[in-house]
């Protein structure tokens, strides 16, 4: 019984530079999404995806950030430019379908991005 | 909007004491779901509970307990005779119907750091 995984685990960066993370949910999960996690803080809802379709973005979702999920299976996040204020753990969570289990999220390990 | 608070930072305790995390939430909607996650150091987080608006059971798991009072907004954890290893960052949640797309993000309290010790 494989769990949501995320690649890399940590990422240091400088910053002005391009980074991107994956995220792969559990297999049979359609629905997946970004959370943001500052030190202190709780995780930050970014980005929600239904199968292939990003339909929800958080204002915390500036233009230098995209993300994909091109075939509905693994997501990328993309951060361009890199700021210092970028520097955060970067979680993954997916949940199934099914109507009384969709909002069960099951979390990643997180991608640790450390931006100098 | 949404909002959870947990009022408490940080907790430390001597092993065997029993604990109760607080968590006060803010919602207009009528149908919501309750949340507790554990964070150990590894940093992945661990779902505990789930909890709908219109099931105010308290609930029993070992040594975790939870009770759910609606009058007051608060969905509470209490762990019974603490081990260390319950040593971890504990979040509370919260996650409404009619998100965009069917979304049901969860909104996070800030945590709250419980050290068990020896």
């Amino acid at each position: 019984d494989t769990g949501v995984s995320q690649d890399p685990r940590h990422k240091i960066t400088k910053r002005g530079q391009n980074v991107t993370f994956r995220c792969d949910p559990i297999s049979e999960h359609n629905r997946l999404y970004w959370y943001r996690q500052t030190l202190g803080q709780g995780p930050e809802f970014l980005t929600y995806f239904q199968n292939e379709a990003q339909l929800e973005k958080s204002r915390l979702l500036s233009d230098r950030f995209s993300a994909e999920r091109p075939k509905g299976s693994f997501s990328t996040l993309e951060i361009q430019r890199t700021e210092q204020g970028d520097s955060a753990m970067y979680l993954c969570a997916s949940s199934p379908r099914g109507r009384g289990r969709r909002n069960e999220q099951f979390f990643g390990p997180g991608t640790r991005l450390t931006v100098l | 909007a949404q909002k959870v608070t947990q009022a408490q930072t940080e907790i430390s305790v001597v092993e065997k004491e029993d604990v109760t995390l607080d968590c006060v939430y803010e919602t207009r909607d009528t149908t919501y779901y309750l949340f507790w996650y554990k964070q150990p150091p590894s940093g992945e987080l661990v779902f505990l509970i789930r909890r709908n608006s219109f099931d105010e059971q308290n609930e029993i798991s070992g040594r975790y307990s939870w009770n759910f009072q609606k009058s007051t907004s608060s969905f509470n954890f209490t762990i019974t005779a603490s081990q260390v290893v319950d040593s971890a960052v504990y979040f509370c949640a919260l996650s409404e119907k009619g998100g965009q797309g069917g979304s049901e993000k969860l909104v996070f309290g800030k945590g709250m750091k419980l050290t068990v010790n020896p």
